[in-house]
């Protein structure tokens, strides 16, 4: 396991479609969390689990936005109607109990058109 | 509400010259990060600091953390051209295993030959 995976890379969609982000997090690591970047700003939390439990949602996950994590080991992000505002980097990192560090992916990068 | 303030938050820097990048932060946390970000591309870890006093040093970098005053540097000695890029501090908070991070809005560093 070489780190964070997460697919696709880049990913350019009409508005009002819906995508999904996949995050594969370093095997041994319970905890995942996502973040957004928009241009020329830091990443900002989204949401983080706890093995396959939605444990925080940050007030800018809005009702369009929905995270899974079913097994406790993946995550998805999936963002319906999307809009322009969306256009963003997403994030995703992993870390345990022993070590809470975060690892962190080479990101999605989103361009809503 | 947690808040991480940098400064500056653009830096053009002649070659071989020195700075000191600050991060200051609202409230008490357990840990400080600081990244390095290439254009278009993910968070590279650059230090953990883990207590009052911590120094880290690599290469031509080194951090430093103050809890008391809740502020941290990240120097620069000695400028190369392969230092241009955007650096963020990220302080943790944790809450119930959720060691989220809240970033800085980072520093653009260029750096000129």
């Amino acid at each position: 396991d070489t780190g964070v995976s997460q697919n696709p890379r880049h990913k350019i969609t009409k508005r009002g479609q819906n995508v999904t982000f996949r995050c594969d997090p370093i095997s041994e690591h319970n905890r995942l969390y996502w973040y957004r970047q928009t241009l020329g700003q830091g990443p900002e939390f989204l949401t983080y689990f706890q093995n396959e439990a939605q444990l925080e949602k940050s007030r800018l996950l809005s009702d369009r936005f929905s995270a899974e994590r079913p097994k406790g080991s993946f995550s998805t992000l999936e963002i319906q109607r999307t809009e322009q505002g969306d256009s963003a980097m997403y994030l995703c990192a992993s870390n345990s109990e022993s070590n809470t560090e975060a690892f962190f992916g080479q990101g999605t990068r989103l361009t809503v058109v | 509400e947690l808040k991480v303030e940098q400064n500056p938050l653009f830096l053009s820097m002649q070659e071989g010259k020195n700075y000191t990048i600050y991060c200051n932060y609202s409230t008490t946390s357990d840990r400080l990060y600081w990244y390095r970000q290439d254009p278009g591309k993910s968070l590279e870890s650059l230090f953990v600091l883990l207590s009052n006093g911590a120094v880290k040093q690599e290469g031509r970098l080194m951090a430093s953390l103050d809890t008391k005053a809740r502020l941290s540097t990240l120097h620069i000695t000695a400028a190369v051209h392969d230092l241009s890029a955007t650096y963020f501090c990220a302080v943790e908070s944790s809450n119930f295993g959720n060691e989220k991070l809240t970033f800085g809005t980072g520093t653009r560093l260029t750096i000129i030959p």
